[in-house]
């Protein structure tokens, strides 16, 4: 069975501060490994990645893949009060056949916690 | 004018029950999901639709029904209510079955008492 595991499971800083946020990974044909926000509601996407070594970046958010030692790192700089949420951790596993069927196994998220 | 939506919000109900939750997507979209989140944060897949035909379906209780009477509508029933069934349940919808494009409902809470 698929298994995605994000460490730590929560996280409390001040403003300002930098912080890493780890996904670690067992997955049979992973395809890719994306990377949600969830503040009150629904989960919207930050990043999806495929190729190790090849860092995403938006603002202050950054992630890697590391495709042999399965894990992937969220950092995020000069955090916000606004940056409070669960960041969740998803793969994407290829079906038979090597297609794509969009199923995605999300680890138990990180709860960020930024102090004015 | 919201992406996709799910009625109701809230929903509290007994144990025993029989419930359904509807799911819409004005985004042009030919897949949607079920997922459960439940109390650990954990958001599991539970079934998907590619134009109305199943493709993902879980191994979740045959209590949990869903149904998809056009692209735009995903709909969960939920025979015999149990207090495990207790969790935000979200849709999403998608084009094709790319994931990075999923779009996710604003979730509806169920707690079966």
């Amino acid at each position: 069975e698929d298994k995605v595991v994000q460490s730590p499971l929560s996280l409390v800083v001040h403003e300002g501060d930098t912080v890493t946020l780890n996904c670690s990974y067992e997955v049979t044909n992973f395809r890719s490994l994306l990377w949600y926000k969830q503040e009150k509601k629904a989960p919207t996407f930050l990043f999806m990645l495929t190729s190790s070594g090849i860092e995403k970046k938006s603002g202050r958010l950054s992630s890697i893949l590391d495709k042999k030692e399965l894990f992937s790192i969220l950092n995020i700089t000069a955090t916000q009060t606004g940056d409070s949420a669960v960041y969740l951790c998803a793969v994407e596993a290829l079906g038979a056949g090597g297609t794509s069927y969009g199923k995605l196994t999300f680890g138990q998220g990180t709860i960020l916690t930024v102090h004015p | 004018d919201t992406a996709v939506s799910q009625t109701p919000k809230y929903l509290v109900t007994q144990m025993g029950n029989d419930k359904s939750i509807k799911c819409e997507q004005n985004l042009g979209h030919d897949t949607m999901y079920w997922y459960k989140q439940d109390s650990k944060k954990f958001l599991k897949i539970m079934f998907s639709y590619n134009n109305k035909e199943l493709i993902i379906n879980e191994t979740v209780p045959n209590r949990f029904s869903p149904k998809s009477p056009d692209k735009a509508h995903l709909n969960l029933h939920i025979n015999s209510l149990e207090l495990g069934d207790s969790a935000v349940y979200f849709c999403a919808s998608s084009f094709g079955l790319l994931p990075y494009e999923q779009y996710f409902g604003p979730g509806t809470r169920l707690t079966v008492t």
